[in-house]
């Protein structure tokens, strides 16, 4: 069956702090990947979203980079945080025959 | 371009109530349309979609929605509402053939009292 992990589930970081956030899906191949954030009250915005290996699209102008190294793993980065960077961040694919979305469970990031 | 609003940002409902959630859409090309469930500190869940098929979708937890091109809307609706069903709920539009980008609404939160 086709699975997302996403870790970590929650994070702490100081100001400045450097970000790794990763996302794996397992049971298929060549699938959409996105990384959206959710900030609290709002609704959820399109950060990354990336079609193949190293083919990655930014959707708004922001303290974040995404990287696709292998087919099916996506980590969102960042390397000095900003309080502005607090949020929910789910990890998303889409099957590359299919069109639904599926989210994985989301990371907590609080930046003190 | 497509764009999602979601009317009324909280909904309260009594268990049993009808619950109706609204969404309306903007798009240049026929949709594909979705509703979204997030339950507290986790990730969202399908709760149904329309991809140009029957314009009465039914989904998962008694949910349905009605796709109305004429009205541009996708309204969530559950005849009778019940305390499991207190949850944020999303809804989201892709162009068929476009759905690196789906766009979801500012998302309805939804409470049912006794």
């Amino acid at each position: 069956s086709q699975t997302i992990h996403q870790w970590p589930a929650t994070l702490v970081q100081p100001v400045g702090s450097p970000l790794s956030l990763e996302c794996t899906v397992e049971g298929t191949s060549n699938p959409n990947l996105y990384w959206y954030r959710q900030a609290a009250g709002r609704g959820l915005q399109l950060l990354f979203y990336s079609v193949g290996i190293g083919q990655i699209s930014s959707e708004v102008p922001q303290n974040l980079s995404a990287s696709r190294p292998q087919d099916r793993q996506f980590i969102l980065s960042s390397k000095k945080l900003l309080l502005s960077d607090s949020g929910f961040y789910l990890c998303a694919w889409i099957p590359s025959s299919g069109n639904t979305i599926y989210f994985g469970e989301g990371s907590w990031l609080t930046v003190v | 371009a497509q764009s999602v609003t979601q009317l009324g940002s909280h909904v309260s409902v009594s268990e049993g109530a009808l619950v109706l959630l609204r969404c309306n859409y903007s798009s240049s090309v026929p949709p594909y349309l979705f509703w979204y469930v997030q339950y507290p500190n986790q990730g969202l869940q399908l709760l149904l979609k329309y991809t140009s098929a029957a314009t009465l979708v039914k989904g998962i937890n008694g949910f349905e929605a009605e796709f109305k091109k004429s009205e541009t809307s996708f309204h969530l609706t559950k005849p009778s509402a019940h305390m499991s069903d207190a949850a944020e709920y999303f809804c989201a539009v892709s162009a068929p053939r476009g759905y690196n980008k789906l766009i979801f609404g500012a998302g309805t939160r939804l409470a049912v009292h006794p």
